[in-house]
């Protein structure tokens, strides 16, 4: 089965920029979607279909995907951007969904 | 405005079936692929599967055999039953709408139900 493996906990200060990795094999074939989840809540779609943003979601998140790396960026962070990261794709073959393990976003 | 909310017991013993329940509003059923998600504490988000147009459904292979979502369009609801449960199935119960674009994407979440086997 496919596996997702996601960048280790990061720490970064207010205005600086985050960067979380999530790696697959050939991750860059396949569609990549990224969550929030702040503590308690359930979790937000920040971006779809590798670089795209949903409506609200600020311009300081965006997206990559190539090779068998995706990643997820955040710049200026801010300390509302606290919170766990997860990656997302789809297996069109089995037509199942992965999540990855999650990486947690501290705001210093 | 999409909304879901999750509802059912918070409490199952082990080795009984668990049953929660998505309610819809917003929007229905007869579209998309209505999700559940579940989170043990302190842990990942893993999928448990979809129901599409009322009847097509798929499932984590690691839970296949012990699933089932439904669906009640009447009252614009699907529900989740996992049989044979133990510990392990502590967790978070989410129910999501997946959009379809290059792949599924979750748009709207419930706010989750936390489900405990007790043994």
């Amino acid at each position: 089965s496919y596996v997702l493996t996601q960048s280790p906990p990061v720490s970064v200060a207010p205005g600086q920029t985050a960067r979380v990795t999530c790696g697959g094999n050939n991750i860059g074939s396949k569609s990549v979607q990224w969550y929030q989840q702040r503590p308690g809540q359930a979790p937000v779609l920040v971006v779809y279909d590798d670089t795209n943003r949903p409506s609200g979601i600020p311009e300081r998140f965006s997206g990559s995907n190539s090779g068998s790396t995706a990643t997820l960026t955040i710049s200026r962070v801010e300390a509302g951007d606290e919170a766990d990261y997860y990656c997302q794709v789809w297996d069109s073959d089995s037509d199942h969904v992965i999540f990855g393990g999650g990486t947690k976003l501290t705001v210093l | 405005q999409v909304q879901l909310q999750e509802s059912g017991p918070r409490l199952v013993k082990a080795s009984e079936t668990l049953s929660v329940t998505c309610t819809v509003s917003g929007d229905s059923l007869s579209t998309y692929r209505w999700n559940w998600i579940r989170q043990p504490p302190g842990k990942a988000l893993e999928w448990i599967g979809y129901i599409y147009n009322s009847g097509t459904t798929n499932y984590n292979p690691s839970l296949k055999s012990r699933v089932t979502i439904s669906a009640d369009t009447s009252k614009n609801q699907f529900s989740l039953r996992l049989r044979s449960v133990t510990a392990a199935d502590t967790a978070m119960y989410f129910c999501a709408r997946a959009r379809l674009g290059m792949g599924p994407r979750f748009d709207y979440w419930g706010q989750g139900s936390l489900l405990t086997v007790s043994s």
